[in-house]
């Protein structure tokens, strides 16, 4: 069965500074996609990023970038120039051949003004 | 815009009533999903649905069941419910890409249950 571990229950840093958030998985398929979603005190799940295993390119949304490596199942989210808005807790899923996303236990961010 | 509505944001439930959440979605999305989320664990699934009346067990099916009458509506249903039912619940949607999950889920805005 497939699994996803984020590491980092807390994190903090300060605003303008730069963040990664760690997220590994486990899996025999070769063709899946991994995303990250965010989720303010509002409590709405947005996607911040979404990868395609069989691109080897990493994929970036403005501030958010992503370091996507395979061999290792290592999937981290790189947030830069942090802002206020960026505090909310972060969910790496994975979504492969079932249909449904599997989902780690979070990691919540804390940006300091 | 796309939108996934939940019926109610909080809800407060005695032990032992039967518990109706309902999710409809506006995007004509073929997958819906129920998830619960508690502190430090994440995500779970409950049940999903690849299409009207169909069905699939997740991880924690225990104590619940769901109802998929037209393609829109998802229902979740708490048979008889406890205190330790006492969760977030959220309901997702997505496009099907023939059983792969290739696109994103589209989520409500969460439904805060307390079962007393």
């Amino acid at each position: 069965a497939q699994t996803v571990t984020q590491s980092q229950p807390e994190m903090s840093v300060q605003e303008a500074e730069t963040v990664t958030l760690s997220c590994t998985y486990d899996t025999s398929e070769n063709n899946y996609y991994l995303f990250w979603y965010k989720q303010p005190p509002s409590r709405q799940m947005i996607l911040v990023i979404r990868q395609e295993a069989y691109k080897q390119q990493n994929a970036t949304e403005n501030r958010f970038s992503v370091n996507f490596q395979k061999a290792a199942k290592s999937f981290s989210l790189k947030i830069s120039d942090s802002q206020l808005g960026d505090t909310a807790m972060y969910f790496c899923a994975f979504g492969g051949s079932q249909g449904n996303l599997i989902f780690g236990k979070g990691t919540k961010l804390s940006v300091k003004p | 815009d796309v939108k996934v509505t939940q019926s109610s944001r909080y809800l407060v439930k005695r032990t032992g009533e039967k518990v109706f959440l309902e999710c409809v979605q506006d995007m004509d999305h073929e997958n819906m999903f129920w998830y619960r989320q508690d502190p430090g664990l994440g995500l779970r699934l409950i049940y999903f649905s690849y299409d009207v009346k169909m069905k699939e067990k997740g991880d924690i099916p225990e104590g619940y069941s769901v109802s998929r009458e037209k393609k829109e509506r998802f229902s979740l249903i708490l048979e008889s419910a406890s205190t330790n039912q006492t969760s977030m619940y959220l309901c997702a949607s997505s496009f099907s890409t023939g059983g792969f999950l290739g696109t994103e889920a589209f989520f409500g805005q969460g439904t805060r249950l307390t079962v007393v």
